[in-house]
């Protein structure tokens, strides 16, 4: 067990370009989330996904954000055009099968995303 | 709706002092609430997690929390500092019942004197 990876750790680049990011959760996990967490505030979610079957998204996630499992392993998170106000740490994270109570979410490093 | 109100943006205690973190939160169901800290350039660690079990629950490297229903509270504490402990702690809430995204306070970022 590896723990959540995710890659790049790091991301720079210039408005209007488009980034992905990509999370590879535990193996055994099949709940992934996505958060995202600016500069002193705590991380908001964004979406999650149970298997391949991507089950909420926040208001949060404009047009320009998608996020994919398509397998029901790892998962990416696109920004299109992005914006200044997209600067910011993405974080994802994974826990056990549903139906256990009060599942724990494991997280991983995260990628920060500077928006010049 | 789910909330969580962490009081105090900064915390400073001495080393071998009290540690204590304040977190409030509001839901319209029992909830589940946890404790991560978070230390720099990194993601974040469970410290302990409390769901409708005891209501003193222990966690990791000496810290605990009590949940009381009453005061809608969820405090985390530790009964001495260690230098290590500095980082960034943030309180969350989820409703569970297969709705299991958290919501998070604001944090509360935790200094020791030496």
């Amino acid at each position: 067990d590896t723990g959540v990876s995710q890659d790049p750790r790091h991301k720079i680049t210039k408005r209007g370009q488009n980034v992905t990011f990509r999370c590879d959760p535990i193996s055994e996990h099949n709940r992934l989330y996505w958060y995202r967490q600016t500069l002193g505030q705590g991380p908001e979610f964004l979406t999650y996904f149970q298997n391949e079957a991507q089950l909420e998204k926040s208001r949060l996630l404009s047009d320009r954000f998608s996020a994919e499992r398509p397998k029901g392993s790892f998962s990416t998170l696109e920004i299109q055009r992005t914006e200044q106000g997209d600067s910011a740490m993405y974080l994802c994270a994974s826990s056990s099968p549903a139906g256990r109570r009060g599942n724990e979410q494991f997280f991983g490093p995260g990628t920060r995303l500077t928006v010049l | 709706a789910q909330s969580v109100t962490q009081l105090g943006s900064h915390v400073s205690v001495s080393e071998g002092a009290l540690v204590l973190l304040r977190c409030n939160y509001s839901s319209s169901v029992p909830p589940y609430l946890f404790w991560y800290v978070q230390y720099p350039n990194q993601g974040l660690q469970l410290l302990l997690k409390y769901t409708s079990a005891a209501t003193l629950v222990k966690g990791i490297n000496g810290f605990e929390a009590e949940f009381k229903k009453s005061e809608t509270s969820f405090h985390l504490t530790k009964p001495s500092a260690h230098m290590s402990d500095a980082a960034e702690y943030f309180c969350a809430v989820s409703e569970g019942g297969g709705n299991e995204k958290l919501t998070f306070g604001t944090g509360t970022r935790l200094t020791i004197i030496p």
